[in-house]
């Protein structure tokens, strides 16, 4: 099973947004609507902020919000703060009941 | 409060075996599968597997389907990870995770480092 593609990396102002993609395949991403989303501050756990594509846990700002197109899902961080600055991972449940996660996107506040 | 706490770091020789421990509490350890996630230095994340604690079946990912167990115990709210044949790309940082009531991992343990030296 090989890793979601995810860029390495994406930016924006404190007040801008950000979205990253997480590109897999009709065999996972594409699959199911079990796409979740990840936030790994250094030195720390992942931490959840989506889940069903688009579900937010509770305590999850809602400037956090996930979507789903074919065999692509995106995270949207609206009104980037500081705290955002952080890896961000998808994941998703395959059709071989396995996770796969993405290879991660480090986001920078400039 | 859910939480999942897990065993020390660890220092290993090449070829040896590590057994990594995850006790969880504050929520009914037999209603959820625990995960194992590993993360190796400047590296994403990697999905080892997965145990039922109420059956103990398990679920392995493929690339560690010969080397991997997991077990659990569930008179004291405990899931094992254990890793054989140790190589030096193993070391990582392990973590468990309780999968929610949807197909997310809701709750992380701190993670164990694992070392392994030649």
């Amino acid at each position: 099973q090989s890793a979601l593609t995810q860029p390495p990396s994406a930016s924006g102002s404190p007040g801008q947004s950000v979205t990253i993609s997480c590109t897999g395949t009709s065999n996972d991403v594409g699959y199911y609507n079990y796409v979740s989303w990840y936030q790994q501050h250094p030195g720390n756990a992942p931490k959840l902020i989506i889940f069903e594509v688009n579900e937010r846990p509770s305590g999850v700002p809602d400037r956090f919000s996930g979507s789903k197109s074919g065999n692509t899902a995106s995270l949207t961080v609206t009104g980037l703060q500081a705290e955002d600055e952080a890896d961000y991972y998808c994941s998703s449940y395959t059709d071989s009941r396995t996770w796969v996660f993405g290879t991660g996107t480090k986001v920078t506040v400039l | 409060q859910v939480q999942l706490v897990q065993s020390g770091a660890e220092v290993k020789n090449r070829g040896a075996s590590v057994k990594v421990s995850c006790k969880a509490s504050g929520y009914a350890f037999t209603g959820y599968f625990i995960h194992w996630v590993r993360q190796a230095p400047g590296q994403g994340l990697e999905w080892m597997g997965s145990i039922n604690p109420t059956s103990g079946v398990t679920k392995y990912a493929q690339n560690f389907q010969d080397r991997v167990t997991m077990t659990r115990d569930t008179s004291i709210n405990t899931a094992y990870m254990e890793l054989t044949r140790l190589r030096s790309d193993d070391t990582a940082v392990y973590f468990c995770a309780k999968r929610g009531g949807s197909y997310a991992f809701d709750y992380w343990g701190q993670g164990t480092r694992v070392t392994v030296s030649s």
